[in-house]
């Protein structure tokens, strides 16, 4: 079976550009979270999807925004890129949203904003 | 709400030496715990996780960890390392409705 994919792996971008992120579950996954991983702040929740709804949100500004399919898919955007946006973004899949459930990490998309 | 708090930023152990990763936990409520690894620019792997029972969890490539209650840890053993074990080590934690929340991460060195 598939792993969680993560498209791109690597992106640069520019202040005040805006950037989408996209994750693809392992099949049969229908939760989806996104985490913000930085040298300073470490491993910090985004937000959580299952079919097609938010179920979660971190303490992250409007600009970070997601979404996700009815496949399962799932995407992150965030507008208005400044420069402490620059971060791993994870994402990572599970069954259901319940505490007990593992969770499968992607590879990951470096963003570099300049 | 949850917290957990991994104690070392940076453990540096010789090959084949034993080492204790240590992570301590707060919780309202009743929580699960997870050991994931990072290996350099790859996502997060899980290696073990306490869902209830024994209190003695084993997990992937020879480690294990003991959840106790009274002293609401949840350290992760190796008894001998080697230096493919050099990584970043994150304790996690989840209950009731909440998120995942990881510590700050523990960076594993191997000396040879």
């Amino acid at each position: 079976k598939a792993g969680v994919t993560q498209t791109p792996r690597y992106l640069i971008k520019t202040r005040g550009q805006q950037v989408t992120l996209s994750c693809s579950p392992i099949s049969g996954h229908r939760s989806v979270s996104w985490y913000q991983q930085t040298p300073g702040q470490g491993l910090q929740f985004l937000f959580e999807y299952f079919s097609e709804t938010q179920r979660n949100k971190g303490n992250f500004p409007g600009r970070f925004s997601g979404r996700q399919f009815s496949n399962s898919r799932s995407e992150m955007n965030v507008s208005t890129l400044e420069l402490g946006d620059s971060a791993l973004y994870l994402c990572a899949s599970s069954l259901a949203p319940r505490a007990g459930n593992e969770q499968f990490f992607g590879p990951g998309t470096r963003l570099t904003v300049l | 709400a949850q917290s957990v708090t991994q104690l070392d930023s940076q453990v540096p152990v010789f090959e084949e030496a034993p080492v204790e990763l240590r992570c301590n936990y707060s919780s309202s409520v009743s929580v699960y715990l997870f050991w994931y690894v990072q290996y350099p620019n790859q996502g997060l792997q899980l290696l073990l996780k306490y869902l209830s029972g024994s209190t003695l969890v084993k997990g992937i490539n020879g480690f294990e960890a003991e959840f106790n209650k009274s002293q609401t840890s949840f350290h992760l053993r190796k008894p001998s390392v080697h230096i493919s074990d050099t990584a970043e080590y994150f304790c996690a934690a989840a209950g009731g409705n909440e998120k995942l929340t990881f510590g700050t991460g523990t960076r594993l060195t191997i000396i040879p």
